[in-house]
């Protein structure tokens, strides 16, 4: 129930493409779904976050697509750059877990030149 | 920008041993939090922390685990008796609110031999 999967586990896509990672959950609670941006020794740092309210957001080549009755959403990043390669995760938490956020298991991306 | 910083960002220690962790928070964040990320694997929630008690602990966070905020800018991880399962990078994080942005550290990389 508190788990999040999230696939695919690695991802390689060619400059100016388009990369799509997913994550599910099953927890109804779960009220707010972050990604999150990893680079190798570095912590993670957030990418961009959705609540429920909407299905979609977006910052710049960054697009959050929420699905609430599938329990599903996903990060798509537009013209994918070298420099977006790094590990993605997604995470969910809600209101009353004290902040507390349950992390999908990563996707490595890479984005060839 | 305001950052959470966390020392030593490398601590090898014997099996058996006790290790404490360190971070400074950003000085206006109410909620701290660890997670701990095993090499290659995703980023698990050990523990909360607010208003000075634990708020939420996950079941990795056992009696071996304790943490601390000792004054009004540390807060302090201790693991009493290393065991080498131990070994994995320690995050820090710390969220004005359960539900806002959670701020991560660089890490420290534990080694337990």
């Amino acid at each position: 129930q508190q788990q999040v999967k999230q696939s695919p586990q690695s991802l390689i896509v060619q400059k100016g493409g388009i990369s799509i990672i997913n994550c599910a959950y099953e927890n109804t609670a779960f009220d707010y779904f972050p990604w999150y941006q990893q680079f190798p020794g570095k912590g993670p740092a957030l990418l961009i976050a959705i609540r429920p309210d909407v299905s979609e957001k977006k910052e710049g080549r960054f697009t959050i697509s929420f699905n609430k009755s599938a329990k599903q959403f996903s990060l798509h990043i537009m013209d994918s750059q070298p420099g977006d390669s790094a590990t993605y995760f997604c995470a969910a938490t809600d209101y009353n877990q004290g902040g507390k956020l349950i992390f999908g298991q990563g996707t490595e991306l890479s984005v060839k030149p | 920008e305001p950052e959470v910083t966390q020392t030593p960002s490398h601590q090898v220690t014997q099996m058996g041993q006790e290790v404490i962790l360190r971070c400074v928070p950003i000085s206006n964040h109410l909620y701290f939090y660890w997670y701990r990320q095993i090499l290659g694997q995703k980023v698990e929630f050990l523990v909360s922390f607010y208003n000075n008690e634990i708020s939420e602990k996950s079941e990795i966070f056992d009696d071996q685990f304790s943490v601390e905020r000792p004054d009004g800018s540390n807060f302090t991880l201790k693991i009493r008796s290393t065991k080498l399962e131990d070994s994995a990078m320690y995050f820090c994080a710390s969220s004005k609110g359960k539900w806002t942005e959670a701020f991560f550290g660089q890490g420290t990389r534990l080694t337990v031999v």
